[in-house]
């Protein structure tokens, strides 16, 4: 079964710097996502790409977030400077049309010390 | 600001019986309403979808309702097994590509 894959699985990073995170979505899906979950609260949405360009975005994805699609495969989500508040598991999704039952990948956990 | 209510507390059940879970939000009915079943420390993984205009909706053990008067949707596992151990999530779908998820309510099988 095709699956969205997340990499690195894990990630610790120094507060103010840059982290990079990588997902590879299902390649026939047009719709791409982020989604986080703070340890305990619920999954938060953080922003939607479609046609190589934002569709939407949530007020926690702010100008210290940015996605990115490099190429046909890769989506990446980009957090600058980070804060000890952005230590969370990070998921990519993906949807073929929009309308559907979204598939995640198994997600980043990111820590921020 | 739309709220998305899922009983906090954990539902413990006998194998074999059938475990209900509620959803209830506030506010202005989504055109779809999404389950998905997380294990933790892993993603979501989506297991049934409703519209707005459909009263009812079953896959396999999974049976889920949707009453937009009541604001409400139910989600039933029948014959519940120790695998459907897991925290399961509702989610609001308005057609803008984002979903808005509730907190999700953790089932435990007891064998």
């Amino acid at each position: 079964e095709p699956e969205v894959t997340q990499t690195p699985s894990h990630q610790v990073t120094q507060m103010g710097q840059e982290v990079i995170l990588r997902c590879v979505p299902i390649s026939n899906h047009l719709y791409f996502y982020w989604y986080r979950q703070i340890l305990g609260q619920k999954v938060e949405f953080l922003v939607s790409f479609y046609n190589n360009e934002i569709s939407e975005k949530s007020e926690i994805f702010d100008d210290q977030f940015s996605v990115e699609r490099p190429d046909g495969s890769n989506f990446t989500l980009k957090i600058r400077s980070t804060k000890l508040e952005d230590s969370a598991m990070y998921f990519c999704a993906s949807s073929e049309d929009g309308r559907g039952g979204y598939t995640f990948g198994s997600g980043t956990r990111l820590t921020v010390v | 600001s739309q709220k998305i209510e899922q009983n906090s507390e954990a539902l413990n059940i006998q194998e074999g019986k059938t475990a209900t879970l509620t959803c209830n939000y506030t506010n202005y009915s989504p055109a779809y309403l999404q389950w998905y079943r997380q294990d933790p420390g892993r993603g979501p993984v989506f297991l049934l979808l409703i519209r707005e205009n459909e009263k009812e909706k079953r896959k396999e053990r999974l049976k889920v309702t949707f009453d937009t008067t009541l604001k409400q949707s139910l989600f039933h596992i029948t014959a519940s097994q120790p695998a459907d151990s897991a925290t399961y999530l509702c989610a609001l779908d308005y057609g803008n590509n984002r979903l808005a998820f509730g907190k999700g309510n953790q089932v435990v099988v007891i064998p």
